[in-house]
């Protein structure tokens, strides 16, 4: 079945660094991908999206490519904040599926230290 | 986007006992989804709550133990009976956005003693 790999965390980096959470997926067909954002007390937030091949999601100054040779939608920020701290999950959304069965990635929580 | 509302927050029940999990909605939705995040793991559907039709529970999952309700389009209840430590997660409802993405609501944390 479809499934989400997520770089383990956490991950704690210091204010202006650069950040990259790696995400892998195993799916059948041309996923949607997703990555979702969860900050402190808060719901899950869509951060942001690519629904084919190549498809650049940006928001936030965050960014991911859709890369189908390699499978992969990682997430990146050339230069984090400390308000940027959450965890962070990678998703997908199947072909026949939809929003009914999103997988997720198992999160990974970022520190960002001032 | 939605609002949705989910109550409790957080909860801390004795084993054996069983928690009711709300879930409103500011606009009619056909279709809610409860999920479940385990600690340190992923996010995984329970089921699907359609309104005036029994819940789609996924495999792993069943109406005994997660009875879910769904009286009209903004409204939905979780119910996790007979807890045990095992049941310790976050129970999150959402809502479809598009055919693709789902809208969260800020989750309910259960520890169960």
């Amino acid at each position: 079945g479809d499934s989400v790999t997520q770089m383990e965390g956490p991950v704690t980096l210091s204010e202006e660094a650069f950040l990259t959470i790696n995400c892998t997926y195993t799916a059948t067909g041309y996923p949607s991908l997703f990555w979702y954002v969860q900050y402190p007390g808060e719901g899950l937030q869509l951060l942001l999206k690519a629904t084919k091949a190549d498809d650049k999601g940006s928001n936030k100054g965050f960014e991911a490519t859709y890369r189908k040779e390699t499978t992969s939608f990682h997430l990146e920020k050339g230069s984090v904040q400390v308000s940027d701290s959450a965890v962070y999950f990678c998703a997908l959304a199947g072909l026949h599926a939809g929003a009914q069965k999103l997988v997720f990635g198992q999160g990974t929580r970022l520190t960002i230290n001032p | 986007s939605a609002v949705i509302s989910q109550k409790p927050s957080r909860d801390i029940c004795q084993r054996g006992t069983s928690l009711t999990i709300q879930c409103q909605v500011d606009s009619q939705v056909t279709m809610m989804f409860w999920y479940r995040q385990q600690p340190g793991q992923s996010l995984t559907l329970i089921a699907t709550a359609n309104q005036g039709s029994e819940a789609t529970y996924e495999s792993g999952f069943v109406i005994d133990k997660f009875p879910i309700s769904r009286p009209n389009l903004t409204f939905s209840t979780l119910t996790v009976s007979n807890m045990s430590p095992e049941d310790s997660s976050i129970y999150l409802c959402s809502v479809p956005l598009t055919n693709t993405e789902a809208f969260f609501g800020q989750g309910t944390r259960l520890t169960v003693v």
